[in-house]
C-alpha cells in the first residue's frame, strides 16, 4: 500500500518570502501521480499543482513550483513570494497510475505572516 | 463552467437519526469519490463510483455507510443512525476519463465544498 508523509505540522513565513513544504511517499509503482492541495479557512480542497513521476521536468504554476525526486520518493512544494491568502493547510497526495484514489499525507498548515 | 456542488454544506443530526449528503460533479465529468475528513487529520478514500456502479469501495465502513451513483440525479452518500464518530467532513470528488488511454484512467480530481455533519 502506498504511505504520503508530511512531517512538517506547521510552519510559517513572513509575507514576500520563499517557503518549502515537504513530502516524501512510498511505492512499489513505477508510474503514479503526485499532487499538492490547498485547504484554506474555507474547508475548501483546492487544487495546486500536478507531477506525472514519467516526466522529468518540475511542475510550476505560476508562484508554486514542485522538486521531484523520483529516486528519493521526495515532492517538495515551493511557495515564492509569499501572499497572505496562501495560509492554508497544505495537503500532498499521491495516485497510482490507473488508480483512481488518492492517498494523502496529514497536511502542514502554513501561515504567512504580514 | 460549475464546480462540484455539494449540499448541504452543513448537517447536524442526533445519534441514530440518518444522513444522506448529495453531490453533483463537475459538467462532462463521468466519476465521483466521496472522502471523509475528521478533525485534525488528511482526508480518507471513501468509494470510487461511475454512473450506476460502485468501481472501489474499499474505504467504506462495512455497515451503516452506502453510496449511489444514478442515471440521473446527483451522487448520494448515506449514513444510517449515525453515531458521534460520524462527525467530519465529507468531500466529493470528481474527475473525467482520459481519453485513448487503456485500462481507462481517470483524470485529475477535482473537489467539491465539503459537507460538514455534526452528530448530537
Amino acid at each position: 500500500a502506498q504511505t504520503v508523509t508530511q512531517s512538517q505540522p506547521e510552519m510559517s513565513v513572513q509575507e514576500a518570502e520563499t517557503v518549502t513544504l515537504s513530502c516524501t511517499y512510498d511505492t512499489s509503482e513505477s508510474n503514479y501521480y503526485l499532487f499538492w492541495y490547498k485547504q484554506p479557512p474555507s474547508r475548501q480542497m483546492i487544487l495546486v499543482i500536478r507531477q506525472e513521476a514519467y516526466k522529468q521536468q518540475n511542475a510550476t504554476e505560476n508562484r508554486f513550483s514542485v522538486n521531484f525526486q523520483k529516486a528519493a520518493k521526495s515532492f517538495s512544494l515551493k511557495i515564492s513570494d509569499s501572499q497572505l491568502g496562501d495560509t492554508a493547510m497544505y495537503f500532498c497526495a499521491f495516485m497510482k497510475e490507473y488508480g483512481n484514489k488518492l492517498v494523502f499525507g496529514a497536511g502542514t498548515i502554513l501561515r504567512v505572516k504580514s | 463552467n460549475a464546480g462540484v456542488m455539494q449540499n448541504p454544506r452543513h448537517l447536524v443530526r442526533r445519534r441514530g437519526q440518518e444522513a444522506r449528503l448529495r453531490c453533483s460533479p463537475m459538467k462532462g465529468h463521468s466519476h465521483v469519490y466521496w472522502y471523509r475528513q475528521l478533525p485534525e487529520e488528511g482526508l480518507k478514500f471513501m468509494v470510487y463510483l461511475q454512473k450506476e456502479n460502485i468501481i472501489d469501495e474499499s474505504g467504506m465502513p462495512k455497515e451503516r455507510f452506502s453510496a449511489e451513483f444514478p442515471k440521473e440525479g446527483p451522487s448520494i452518500l448515506r449514513i444510517q443512525q449515525v453515531v458521534r464518530g460520524d462527525s467530519a467532513a465529507y468531500f466529493c470528488a470528481s474527475s473525467r476519463n482520459l481519453p485513448g488511454q487503456y485500462p481507462p484512467s481517470s483524470d485529475t480530481q477535482y473537489f467539491g465544498p465539503g459537507t460538514r455533519l455534526t452528530v448530537l
